[in-house]
Parts: structure tokens; sequence; C-alpha cells
């Protein structure tokens, strides 16, 4: 059963645009949210992540909004760059058990020049 | 800092014959992951382990699947035999504890069973 749910499958986004991909996760138990970026042939890596005490968290041009009672995140990409081109997956982890990484499914953005 | 080290990076079998993939954490980072990562999905976990010991297997599939972290450190995954629907990428990852933080993933190994 996929525990996080994540929107669009793919994404076509102009040079200097701005990226948005959104997550919807079930278990209440969940209080870690990362955000992964992997390029072809490569794992991913951490972009950015938010624990549900805050609503926002802001990392340049990438920012995470978190909304707690609709149990909804996403990522927006600003200015986004042909380099961002990339698989975008979202996650969250029950930090005080299990531990594993809960992924959604990802999604593919291309960023034309 | 090296990262985490997987090898190979490539692996190309033959149904039912046998494979193994290891890895190489970052050093210092006790918690280490084998995730699984089907074409055009966000990898799933096969097994946790806190140092030599596994404390969360209830994803892998012990008929085929096996693993070791004999000595706290490097990790092997094994499949014996291999099946056309093993073919994926598989992902390893560390961490410096559980629950804390960044886990850091590995190139990962793509494994193709013909």
């Amino acid at each position: 059963q996929q525990q996080v749910k994540q929107s669009p499958q793919s994404l076509i986004v102009q040079k200097g645009g701005i990226s948005i991909i959104n997550c919807a996760y079930e278990n209440t138990a969940f209080d870690y949210f990362p955000w992964y970026q992997q390029f072809p042939g490569k794992g991913p890596a951490l972009l950015i992540a938010i624990r549900p005490d805050v609503s926002e968290k802001k990392e340049g041009r990438f920012t995470i909004s978190f909304n707690k009672s609709a149990k909804q995140f996403s990522l927006h990409i600003m200015d986004s760059q042909p380099g961002d081109s990339a698989t975008y997956f979202c996650a969250a982890q029950n930090s005080n058990s299990g531990y594993a990484l809960n992924f959604g499914k990802g999604t593919s953005l291309l960023v034309t020049p | 800092e090296a990262g985490v080290v997987q090898s190979p990076r490539y692996k190309i079998i033959e149904k039912k014959q046998p494979v193994a993939f290891w890895c190489n954490p970052i050093s210092g980072h006790n918690t280490l992951y084998w995730y699984l990562q089907n074409l055009g999905q966000g990898p799933e976990l096969l097994i946790r382990y806190e140092n030599e010991e596994a404390v969360d297997d209830s994803q892998l599939p012990k008929d085929r699947f096996s693993a070791e972290r004999l000595k706290g450190v490097d990790s092997t995954l094994k499949i014996q035999p291999a099946e056309l629907g093993d073919s994926a990428v598989y992902l390893c990852a560390s961490s410096l504890a559980p629950g804390f933080g960044e886990q850091f993933f590995g190139p990962g190994t793509r494994l193709t069973v013909l």
C-alpha cells in the first residue's frame, strides 16, 4: 500500500518558471518529510526536509510547504533551471519507530531552455 | 569524505542464477538500509541494520533473498535463485543512527535478469 501519494507523475516547465510537486500522506505518525532528487544512474540525494512543527522551509530556490491538517506537503522550485531536470521523490518517515523512508512514486521534471 | 560505495554497478544474469551485491556505508554510520527501486517507482525498504543486527526485515522475501552485515560495517545482499521479476536497482543507504535525519544513498546496482 502506497503510504505517500505523489503528483504529478511528470512535469515540464520552462526555464525561469516555478515547478510544483505535491504529496499527501495518511499516517499521522509520520514526523519527517524529506524530498530527494535523483539523476539518471545515481542514487537519490536529499534536497530539503521539513518536520511538521513548521509550515514552510526555504533553502535557496527550493521551498517545502507543509499543511499538517490536510496531511499534504509540496515542493516548489523557483526560477527552475535545466540543471534541475531530474526525478523528485517525496518521502515520509516515523522517526520514533520503523525509520524506513516511505517514498512517493516520483515526479520526472524536465526544465526546457 | 567518501559516500556510500556499491558494487557492482551493473549485473546481468540468467534466471535461476545467484547474485550478490556489496555495500560499504559512510564511515561511522551505524544504520544501513537496502532498498529496491523498480523502474519508475520510489525506493522500497528491504532490510535495515543497526550495526550487525537486522532490526527490520519484514519486507525481505526470505525464500530467495538474504543479507548480512557481519562486522557492522559493509553488507552483502544476495538473491538465490534470481527471477525475472527481480530486475531492478538495488540501493544501499546509511545514516548515523535510526531516525536521525538524512539517509545517504549509494549509486545502486542495476540488476537485469534474463
